[in-house]
């Protein structure tokens, strides 16, 4: 069946450093691929998706580019701040939503 | 515009006990989803919803969990009896329909004792 494969963490990055959550898929079809971020106490909220291959997603600094032929989904933001710390999801839609497990990011001051 | 609203946000009980928990999805969304998010694991999905007709209950536990969408808006989830082991965050997420961006409430954390 389908599935997600997201880096474990916790990661932890000091301010302004660059970062990359590594995301790869295991779908039949061709899946639209989502991350979702859950900070501390609040619920999950869409970051941003890619429908498509080649598609890339952005949002608040972060991106991320659907690539077929690594079935990959790489969040990546070039300069992290303190208020980004959360639990990042990484997650695919076919016939139903499947989550990864989470990363857990800490930015240090 | 409200996001999903679900109550309670925490709930304690004890095992063998009944449970419910209640979502309010966004207005006008038709799609209405159920997932179960263990400590340190991903969302689940429990349930779907189109309208008020359960599409996807594959993975619903049906000798203790029932859910219901009467009017296919509101909707609740109930556990009878409770065990030790369905302690975990209950998420509710509507869509407009099936395929559309779903939005998620801030869950139901149940613990029990």
């Amino acid at each position: 069946g389908d599935s997600v494969t997201q880096m474990e963490g916790p990661v932890t990055l000091s301010e302004e450093a660059f970062l990359t959550i590594n995301c790869t898929y295991t779908a039949t079809g061709y899946p639209s691929l989502f991350w979702y971020v859950q900070y501390p106490g609040e619920g999950l909220q869409l970051l941003l998706k890619a429908t498509k291959a080649d598609d890339k997603g952005s949002n608040k600094g972060f991106e991320a580019t659907y690539r077929k032929e690594t079935t990959s989904f790489h969040l990546e933001k070039g300069s992290v701040q303190v208020s980004d710390s959360a639990v990042y999801f990484c997650a695919l839609r076919d016939d139903k939503i499947i989550f990864g497990k989470g990363t857990r990011l800490h930015i240090l001051p | 515009e409200a996001g999903v609203v679900q109550s309670p946000r925490y709930k304690i009980i004890e095992k063998k006990q009944p449970v419910a928990f209640w979502c309010n999805p966004i207005s006008g969304h038709n799609t209405l989803y159920w997932y179960l998010q263990n400590l340190g694991q991903g969302p689940e999905l429990l349930i779907r919803y189109e309208n008020e007709e359960a599409v996807d209950d594959s993975q619903l536990p049906k000798d203790r969990f029932s859910a219901e969408r009467l009017k296919g808006v509101d909707s609740t989830l109930k556990i009878q009896p409770a065990e030790l082991g369905d302690s975990a965050v209950y998420l509710c997420a509507s869509s407009l329909e099936f395929g559309s961006d779903a939005f998620f409430g801030q869950g139901t954390r149940l613990t029990v004792v």
